[in-house]
């Protein structure tokens, strides 16, 4: 199975700061990668697929980069609706695994 | 826009058997995949299986390959989850999901809004 390791696993962040965080695969997965919001509670959001198209009705400031083995989400500036965990997936080969997650709590 | 409205939360005996049904509404049944996905409190997220209506195929994560079978009534717009030979550890909330379209590549767009099973004796 295809790992995904992200980075960090917790992050301390203001309201208007740029934050990124990284998935690195254990292996090749081209572009076939996908990011998720998840608040308390409630299902993940889709957020980017294909490492860097951004679904629809998702504000800009989310972005995605990478392909291969190395990706990031970068939120531009932050916003009190952004604290949330975050989840890396990918969709290149079965499983489709998930990172262990990212919480991105107010600083 | 589609929906997916998930059955209620269920209480199960260790070694029982629970089957956890989601119903799609909006949008073209078959022209979809569906996928599992699992939430132990406080924990990540975890693929379990996927289903392609219109053709039948199914994948299962190796981890659950011999306890859970995803099937659907292309009729009804419903897609089941079993999972058999249930422990502890299973206690999670279950989530189906919606693919962007058959394939593998395209990663789920919609959520239900989860079933939490809970497994004690």
């Amino acid at each position: 199975d295809i790992q995904l390791t992200q980075s960090p696993s917790f992050l301390s962040a203001s309201v208007g700061d740029r934050v990124t965080i990284t998935c690195r695969a254990s292996q090749g997965i081209s572009s076939y990668l996908a990011w998720y919001q998840q608040k308390p509670g409630k299902a993940p959001k889709l957020l980017i697929y294909a490492a860097s198209t951004l679904q629809s009705g998702v504000p800009s400031r989310f972005s995605g980069s990478g392909s291969g083995t190395e990706f990031t989400l970068t939120i531009s500036s932050l916003q009190p609706e952004d604290f949330a965990t975050y989840y890396c997936q990918q969709l290149n080969s079965y499983p489709g695994t998930f990172g262990q997650g990212t919480k991105v709590e107010i600083k | 826009q589609v929906q997916l409205v998930q059955s209620g939360a269920e209480v199960k005996k260790p070694g029982s058997s629970v089957k956890v049904s989601c119903e799609a509404s909006g949008g073209t049944f078959t022209s979809y995949s569906f996928s599992w996905v699992r939430q132990a409190p406080g924990q990540g997220l975890e693929w379990m299986g996927r289903i392609v209506p219109v053709i039948g195929v199914t994948h299962y994560a190796q981890k659950f390959q011999d306890r859970v079978a995803i099937t659907a009534d292309t009729n009804t717009r419903t897609v089941y989850m079993e999972l058999s030979s249930l422990r502890s550890e299973d206690t999670a909330v279950y989530y189906c999901a919606k693919g962007s379209s058959s394939g593998f590549g395209s990663p789920p767009d919609y959520w239900g809004q989860g079933t939490l099973v809970t497994v004690s004796s």
